[in-house]
Order: C-alpha cells, then sequence, then structure tokens
C-alpha cells in the first residue's frame, strides 16, 4: 500500500546534538513538507519541496535542515541551533495540484533530555 | 490577523446532534479548503475538500464555503463519540503550493 512512513515514531536529543527525522514515500508526490506541532497548537510549517534537489524555508525554519536527493525521501535535521525542539514533527506529500489536500505520516514526537 | 482562524474550543456536543466547525480566512483569493481530524497523538486525517461555493456532503460530513465572507464551516450529523477528536481547517492560496492551517477547534461527543 501506498503511503508516508516516518521514523523513528519517538526521539530522544540529548542538549547540542543534531538529530534527523526520516520521511519516505511511495505515492510518486512530488511535494513534501515538514510541519511541527506544539502541544493544543496547529501546525506550524518548517520546510517544504517541491521537487529534488530544491527546496523552500517554511515560517520557523531556523535551527532546522533538510535535503531531498530523491523523490521518496525529504528527512529533516533539527539542530543544536533549534533551542525548543521538544513537538511532534508531521512530514506530508501532496501531487502538487491545488485541488488536493495532503497526506501526512504518522508523525515523529521529539523529547529534548 | 492570522491567515486562518478557528476557536481553539473545546467544544461540547450531546450525542446524536450536530457539531458545527467554523473557520475564517483573511486571503481573498485563497482556492482551496480541507477539514483534517487529529485523534489525540495521531497524525492529520483529511475528511472534506471544498473549492466552490455552496455545500459539499460525505456521509454525516457538510463542508460549507462562502468566499465572499472568506468562511467555511464542517457540519457533523448525528454526532459520535468516535467524532471526539481536534478538527484542523487548512487553506490553499492561489499560487502557493502549500497548506495555511488553523490552530485546531478540540470538539468533545458526549454519550
Amino acid at each position: 500500500d501506498g503511503g508516508i512512513t516516518q521514523s523513528p515514531k519517538y526521539l530522544f536529543r540529548k542538549e547540542g546534538q543534531n538529530v534527523t527525522l526520516s520521511c519516505e514515500q511511495n505515492l510518486n508526490h512530488d511535494a513534501m513538507y515538514w510541519y511541527r506541532q506544539d502541544p493544543g497548537q496547529g501546525l506550524r510549517l518548517i520546510y517544504y519541496s517541491q521537487i529534488v534537489n530544491d527546496f523552500q524555508k517554511g515560517d520557523i525554519a531556523e535551527g532546522y535542515s533538510v535535503s531531498r536527493e530523491k523523490k521518496e525521501s525529504f528527512p529533516l535535521t533539527v539542530t543544536s541551533a533549534q533551542k525548543n525542539p521538544t513537538a511532534f514533527y508531521l512530514c506530508a506529500s501532496t501531487t502538487g495540484g491545488t485541488a488536493y489536500g495532503y497526506t501526512f505520516g504518522s508523525g515523529t514526537r521529539l523529547t529534548v533530555v | 490577523q492570522k491567515e486562518v482562524e478557528q476557536n481553539s474550543g473545546p467544544l461540547s456536543v450531546p450525542e446524536g446532534a450536530i457539531a458545527s466547525l467554523n473557520c475564517t480566512y483573511s486571503d481573498r483569493v485563497s482556492q482551496s479548503f480541507f477539514w483534517y481530524r487529529q485523534y489525540s497523538g495521531k497524525s492529520p486525517e483529511l475528511i472534506m475538500s471544498i473549492y466552490s461555493n455552496g455545500d459539499k456532503e460525505d456521509g454525516r460530513f457538510t463542508a460549507q464555503l462562502n468566499k465572499a465572507s472568506q468562511y467555511v464551516s464542517l457540519l457533523i450529523r448525528d454526532s459520535q463519540p468516535s467524532d471526539s477528536a481536534t478538527y484542523l481547517c487548512a487553506v490553499r492560496i492561489q499560487g502557493a503550493q502549500k497548506l495555511v492551517f488553523g490552530q485546531g477547534t478540540r470538539l468533545t461527543i458526549n454519550p
């Protein structure tokens, strides 16, 4: 079955450490996105990519980095520069047409220890 | 003014009643509108999309769009306890390849 796979489901980061969240899709979607959700809050856009080897900053890109070397994969690195990384991270994809919403992965819950 | 606004709730509705969720948006050229349901600790799930003024029905769900008033709503008929979740409104602005989300409305259906 087609879908989006995020891993790991839970991740613990020590102070000063970089961590990478994985996002893989087999839906043949062109566009992929990373959102952050804090408790009781909506989704805030971190980065998005509409095509391989190209990506754009979202509203809260500071302290994060991404790559898009393959159409299927869009990993997110949370760097030590991100001072408050504890949140629920959601990866999404879409065909890119305006008539379509996103398909979301199951999310990664990141906690700083 | 936020681009997409929702009442955060909580909204409490008795089982079997109609739940009404509202969303307003600020950009007049917005062209696609989506409702997502998110259970606690889970990822959002698309339940409705609407693009034209008027109503769109799918089972117990009805989405209503009024572009003149910049208003989109979701009605849930015959509410069930399993409908208890946070409902996120999302808007795609013309020419933008991304969705803007509201903060979500937490809905509780009381048996």
